[in-house]
């Protein structure tokens, strides 16, 4: 079965554009996280969806960062517009469950560098 | 969200054992002490999980101690795919994974 996916792996952009990154669970898990590390720090909790609901947005920094998930499958994390801070790695992960028992499976992450 | 400490850096030779200490005092009663480790250029991994009791898995074993304030996590034979940054973090309700900075293991041959 496959994994967590992401895409893309790698994306350079310039301050001010625009960047969308995906996420594809493993299937039949309702719920998703994102997840990222800025340069330097340590990995930070973005938000959490079950199924297409936002279950929890508590970590995403600033409304310059849009995610969505709709029918509940796949998800998106939109940066309009990207600045310097915002480069660093971003995970996504799913699970099954929401109780503290479960394990959450990540993707590779996606490397954004923004210019 | 509970603060744990651990060390920045372990070393360890392969084939040994390596004891990976981690202290999390302010843990709540109901959270479970979860690791997870991110092996270079890759997403956080699971471990293994555990509430009370010490856990066993394929991959290591867990020792948490009674008063449930700190673990410890085993590799009972370090490999060199064993090196990898290595993380505790108690989870509760939220279901949020809370990451410190982690304990860098490096596995000589």
């Amino acid at each position: 079965e496959a994994g967590v996916t992401q895409f893309p792996s790698h994306s350079v952009i310039e301050k001010g554009q625009t960047v969308t990154l995906r996420c594809d669970p493993i299937s039949g898990h309702d719920n998703l996280y994102w997840y990222r590390r800025v340069m330097g720090k340590e990995i930070k909790f973005l938000l959490h969806f079950v199924k297409e609901s936002k279950q929890d947005e508590s970590g995403m920094p600033n409304n310059r960062f849009l995610a969505e998930r709709t029918g509940g499958t796949y998800s998106t994390l939109k940066v309009q517009p990207a600045e310097l801070e915002d480069s660093g790695v971003y995970f996504c992960a799913s699970s099954q469950g929401t109780s503290p028992q479960e394990t959450q499976y990540f993707g590779p992450g996606t490397r954004l560098l923004v210019l | 969200d509970a603060k744990t400490t651990q060390p920045n850096s372990m070393e360890s030779n392969e084939e040994e054992p390596v004891h990976l200490p981690c202290n999390h005092s302010t843990i709540s009663g109901t959270d479970y002490i979860h690791w997870y480790r991110q092996l270079p250029s890759q997403g956080p991994e699971y471990v293994i999980h555990g509430l009370t009791s010490n856990v066993n898995n394929r991959m290591a074993s867990l020792a948490i101690a009674e008063d449930r304030k700190s673990s410890t996590l085993i590799l009972h034979r370090a490999t060199l795919r064993d090196a990898a940054v290595y993380y505790c973090m108690p989870v509760g309700v939220y279901s949020r994974l809370t990451f410190g900075e982690g304990t860098q293991l490096t596995v000589n041959p």
